[in-house]
């Protein structure tokens, strides 16, 4: 079974761009959740997404916005990007609401997003 | 706000026992994950542990969870080279499916 695949895998953007990121869960994993981990301030919840539906949302500006398709694959997007954005993302699925059973997240390699 | 502490670091012998320690703060928490996290790599779970439960074995890893003091940690046995790595602790927030609080990491450093 393929895990969690992220795309890019790295990118390098300016001040006041905007950037998609991309993430195809687990095959049947309906769920889909952002993070973004950052040396200052650890790993923090960006957004959940279960059937194309925003379940959660983080504390995050509105710069950061989220979606997901009928197939379960999801993309956040960041506009207007700041120097504070370069980060780790990372995206996570899971099969909750489908089976019993504990809420294992199983989380991509990330994408690494570098902001000059 | 919810705050899961760690110690930020651990150095440990090749073939000595690890143990990783972490304080949560959720006590509706229904399950608290620890994940491995090796540079340039995403997170890997390691174990996890219902909150109805006190102790977790999986082959090398033990986890004890104490509810009273919300106290969880990680027992490796026999840590390897390999297992030098940043660990994680969470702690699901609520009714969340995919949203977990996760304390700052613990950096492990295993030495020849």
């Amino acid at each position: 079974k393929a895990g969690v695949t992220q795309t890019p895998r790295y990118l390098i953007k300016t001040r006041g761009q905007q950037v998609t990121l991309s993430c195809s869960p687990i095959s049947g994993h309906r769920s889909v959740s952002w993070y973004q981990q950052t040396p200052g301030q650890g790993l923090q919840f960006l957004f959940e997404y279960f059937s194309e539906t925003q379940r959660n949302k983080g504390n995050f500006p509105g710069r950061f916005s989220g979606r997901q398709f009928s197939n379960s694959r999801s993309e956040m997007n960041v506009s207007t990007l700041e120097l504070g954005d370069s980060a780790l993302y990372l995206c996570a699925s899971s099969s909750v609401g489908q089976s019993s059973g504990a809420n294992v997240l199983t989380f991509g390699a990330g994408s690494r997003l570098t902001v000059l | 706000g919810e705050d899961v502490e760690q110690s930020l670091f651990l150095s440990v012998r090749e073939g000595d026992s690890s143990v990783i320690n972490c304080t949560y703060t959720d006590s509706s928490s229904t399950y608290l994950y620890w994940y491995k996290q090796e540079p340039g790599a995403g997170l890997q779970l390691l174990t996890y542990i219902f909150s109805n439960m006190d102790m977790k074995q999986d082959q090398r890893l033990t986890v004890l969870l104490n509810k009273k003091d919300k106290h969880l940690s990680l027992r490796i046995a026999d840590t390897q080279t390999g297992d030098s790595a940043i660990y994680f602790c969470a702690e699901t927030l609520g009714d969340s499916w995919g949203k977990l609080q996760f304390g700052a990491g613990t950096q492990v450093v295993v030495t020849p």
